[in-house]
């Protein structure tokens, strides 16, 4: 399999839940990121990893915990969520430093927290 | 505040004329920009980029225009297709202050719409 997928496709979790949206790149890009997308606002960098190592926290709230165990491999986990988190999750990855072809980007989670 | 600024949340074409969308932003220090498309439940997909030493990038029916000293940029699509119709992204390169890493400041997006 090749690009950048993401798993689950949609989510629906209360704000007591605890889960994890995965993204997983096989394009052997050493840098991953996680992008929110909120209705009519644009998207939100959240967090960067560049060979492994977490480069940016975009002032994220501590409920969002990323990880990143190794360069193919995302991990977003969520616990004690609010409502207003509900948006599109979006895993991208390039190959660092050179943007001239940009992120390739998952195909995202649709989160809704009830 | 918003870096990267598109004020058309939409624009409806009709097939076989030009779309442009267009794109402001704030940040001198922004050195490549790229124009993404996203159709509905997939992620968004890169289209075309510029250097900030460029001030065109032809590609196909895609060319983006870049205007340094009013910080604008424009994609123009031409002729348009309906396939064309989705949402439009508009991003700006900028380096993190630390790891080296370059990041991506994305605009609201500016949804088009192609009419057969």
């Amino acid at each position: 399999e090749t690009g950048v997928t993401q798993t689950p496709r949609h989510l629906v979790m209360g704000m007591t839940n605890k889960k994890s949206l995965k993204c997983e790149q096989h394009l052997g890009h050493n840098a991953m990121y996680w992008y929110k997308q909120s209705a009519k606002k644009p998207l939100e960098l959240m967090f960067v990893y560049n060979f492994k190592e977490q480069t940016e926290n975009n002032s994220v709230p501590s409920r969002f915990s990323p990880e990143c165990p190794n360069s193919s491999h995302l991990f977003l986990h969520l616990h004690t969520l609010q409502p207003e988190d509900s948006a599109l999750y979006l895993c991208a990855s390039s190959q660092d430093p050179q943007l001239h072809y940009g992120y390739t980007f998952g195909s995202g989670t649709r989160l809704t927290v009830v | 505040d918003q870096q990267v600024k598109q004020n058309s949340p939409s624009l409806s074409v009709q097939e076989g004329r030009i779309s442009i969308l267009n794109c402001d932003y704030t940040n001198s220090m922004f050195d490549y920009f790229l124009w993404y498309k996203k159709y509905p439940a997939e992620g968004p997909t890169f289209l075309i980029s510029i250097s900030s030493i460029k001030d065109k990038n032809e590609d196909g029916r895609f060319t983006v225009f870049l205007n340094k000293s009013a910080k604008h940029l424009s994609l123009h699509i031409v002729p348009s297709q309906p396939g064309d119709s989705a949402v439009y992204f508009c991003a700006a390169s900028s380096y993190l202050t630390q790891g080296g890493s370059e990041k991506l400041v994305f605009g609201k997006g500016t949804k088009l719409t192609v009419n057969p």
